[in-house]
């Protein structure tokens, strides 16, 4: 059984391109989380989210930012006009039962690096 | 919201030694204390978690204490090794309050062999 499985692992974008990050639960978990972690900082949340729907995304920034968890296919979190201080390591987790108190299993994470 | 504070920021020790971690919370209602362990260039992983209902649990040379009163919890790694060199996160949540998981700012942990 595959573990979570984010790609890409690098990811170099210039200031004002678009970052796609993908990821793909572990099998049989509907529930994913995505979180950001800053260097030498602990991670912080951004959005929760179930098949189809956004649970809760009171971590993600308004603007710029969207994320989805379609039907079919991996967990998409999408940074459009990238700036220097979105750099940064993006994880995602995914749980077979909602909450937040159940084991999240964690990707090994996208390093975003914007020039 | 809740806050998590966690020390020590880095902590070396001799292999065979013990290690322990600090982390302090700031809403009573959190629930649910998981720690988590990220070796470089990976995921966390998560190695323990303690709910508030027990003030202990073990797990071979890992443990957790909560102390619910202080809002105090602490991970305890004994007869340490050198593959337990990492980062540990501590995090907290409160389930009822639908809240997510806040983690502390980490803790590099080096063992000397």
């Amino acid at each position: 059984n595959a573990g979570v499985m984010q790609n890409p692992r690098h990811l170099v974008r210039r200031r004002g391109q678009e970052a796609r990050l993908r990821c793909s639960p572990m099998k049989g978990h509907s529930h994913v989380y995505w979180y950001r972690q800053l260097p030498e900082e602990g991670l912080k949340f951004m959005v929760y989210l179930q098949k189809e729907n956004i649970i809760d995304e009171s971590g993600m920034p308004k603007e710029r930012f969207s994320a989805e968890f379609p039907k079919e296919g991996p967990s998409i979190l999408r940074i459009q006009q990238v700036v220097r201080g979105d750099s940064a390591a993006y994880f995602c987790a995914s749980s077979p039962l909602g909450g937040w108190d159940t084991e999240a299993f964690f990707g090994q994470g996208t390093r975003l690096t914007v020039v | 919201g809740e806050n998590v504070e966690q020390h020590p920021s880095t902590l070396s020790v001799q292999e065979g030694d013990s290690a322990v971690i600090k982390c302090t919370y700031s809403d009573s209602a959190s629930n649910y204390f998981p720690w988590y362990k990220q070796e470089l260039g990976k995921g966390p992983q998560l190695i323990i978690d303690i709910r508030s209902n027990v003030g202990e649990k073990k797990d071979q040379r890992i443990a957790v204490t909560l102390n619910k009163t202080a809002k105090h919890f602490s991970l305890h790694i004994t007869e340490t090794q050198p593959e337990d060199s990492a980062v540990y996160f501590c995090a907290a949540s409160w389930e009822s309050g639908n809240t997510p998981l806040v983690f502390g700012k980490g803790t590099r942990l080096s063992v000397i062999a």
